[in-house]
């Protein structure tokens, strides 16, 4: 079936550290897929963070980068350097623009992260 | 912008008995919605898709009888959980959108805890 799997948290750096956190996705059913970080900050909703429709393509914001990796399927979120204010949880999650109606989102399982100072 | 306000941000209630949770869209006209749960140690899994116009599709394991669903406008959405048990709490969570180009937005979530 369509997953997403992503690295188990909690994941904790310090500011200025660099950061990865892993992805890989299975998509059986969808021929392409569109991939997407979300992330919450404590006490807010889920936020959009990057997203990359084409596979080889990579999504950018905030300082953080993902690259669609379309033969190793994945969609790892990188930062050169992380900030105290990045503490959150991060959320892989691919989706099926062909899907009818409107699509699903099909989220990993969510990754902690805590930037120490 | 777009903003979707979902309210409660969390609720208490006891078990057997429902609760309700709303979404209001701001900014833009909310043709779908997705409402999502979050159980704990687990990650978000669709309830259900609604959309204007169109007859609302639940998710396996999901049923109108147990999550009934309003969509009756471009800028409201409601859900209520039904004689809640405690394999229903967790964080519920909204999304909307305009049209099908476009990214969902999502509210801020209603944790529900059920005693």
């Amino acid at each position: 079936g369509d997953s997403v799997t992503q690295t188990e948290g909690p994941v904790t750096v310090s500011e200025s550290e660099s950061l990865i956190i892993n992805c890989t996705y299975s998509a059986t059913s969808i021929a392409y897929p569109n991939l997407f970080w979300y992330v919450r900050y404590p006490g807010e909703g889920l936020q959009l963070l990057l997203k990359v429709i084409t596979a080889g393509q990579k999504g950018s914001s905030r300082g953080f980068e993902a690259t669609y990796n379309k033969e190793t399927t994945s969609f790892h979120l990188q930062k050169a350097s992380v900030q105290e204010s990045d503490s959150a949880v991060y959320y892989c999650a691919l989706g099926d623009p062909a899907s009818s109606g409107s699509w699903q989102l099909i989220f990993g399982s969510g990754t902690q992260l805590t930037v120490m100072p | 912008g777009a903003l979707v306000y979902q309210y409660p941000r969390r609720t208490i209630c006891k078990s057997g008995t429902s609760m309700r949770m709303e979404c209001q869209a701001v900014g833009f006209q909310a043709t779908s919605v997705a409402w999502y749960r979050q159980s704990p140690q687990k990650t978000f899994e669709l309830i259900a898709l609604s959309t204007v116009n169109s007859a609302i599709k639940y998710e396996q394991n999901f049923t109108q009888e147990k999550f009934p669903i309003s969509h009756p406008n471009l800028s409201f959405s409601s859900m209520t959980v039904l004689n809640a048990y405690l394999e229903d709490r967790g964080l519920y969570l909204c999304g909307a959108r305009q049209g099908q180009n476009s990214d969902y937005t999502f509210g801020s979530g209603t944790r529900l805890l059920v005693i």
